[in-house]
């Protein structure tokens, strides 16, 4: 069963405009990860945040996490039709080391 | 540029028969999971190991699956015997603990 729930389910934007997705999960967390996966082929890891962490930063991309409300939110900002994908975030329990999937948000960027 | 390799990519089989899937972790990580991901259900943990030494198998139905890793170069996934439900695409992934985890292209499965 699946720990995490994304929202939106899909989302159509034109190109640089930004995407926020979100997701929610139910347990205690280690870490908080995003993944990307093109259509037909494998997931590639885009960015982790670890439960001491609040905001994290790389390129295009912004997550935050509020442990609080057990959610994370995944900001693309000035998008691109290459940046058309599904979008996983992925949580490590605490004292564990497997992630649990969530239901996947499906960006489509239009040029 | 190292990378999670996996065979065959797809395989097509007929119900009853066996497969056996083939991951090649990336050199040096010591942990390896194997996924299975479908429309319905999303993407599922089946299994993982780490040092080789099978960790939590809990999400894979043990009277038709196995996974082993005999050696750090080679994990393998099972199926015997098949079912048009086993029909998905299993995913391989490698990794260290409490890291990022990097996933190979896949094996697509159809069982007919």
């Amino acid at each position: 069963s699946q720990q995490g729930e994304e929202d939106p389910q899909a989302l159509s934007i034109q190109e640089g405009e930004n995407a926020t997705m979100n997701c929610s999960y139910k347990t205690s967390i280690n870490n908080l990860q995003w993944y990307r996966q093109n259509s037909g082929r494998g997931l590639v890891h885009l960015i982790l945040i670890r439960s001491n962490e609040r905001e994290k930063h790389s390129g295009r991309l912004r997550v935050t996490l509020d442990t609080s409300k057990k959610s994370s939110s995944l900001l693309i900002t000035a998008s691109r039709a290459a940046d058309t994908a599904s979008y996983f975030c992925a949580t490590a329990a605490t004292g564990f080391q497997k992630l649990v999937f969530g239901t996947g948000t499906r960006l489509l960027v239009s040029p | 540029d190292a990378r999670v390799t996996q065979t065959p990519r797809h395989k097509v089989t007929e119900m009853g028969q066996e497969v056996t899937m083939r991951c090649q972790p990336i050199l040096g990580h010591n942990t390896v999971f194997w996924y299975r991901q479908t429309m319905m259900q999303g993407l599922e943990l089946l299994a993982y190991f780490r040092n080789r030494a099978p960790l939590d198998d809990s999400g894979m139905p043990k009277d038709r699956f196995s996974a082993e890793m005999p050696d750090a170069t080679l994990a393998t996934l099972k199926i015997q015997p098949s079912e048009p439900r086993d029909s998905a695409v299993y995913f391989c992934a490698s990794g260290l603990p409490r890291g990022e985890q990097f996933f190979g292209p896949g094996t697509r499965l159809t069982v007919l």
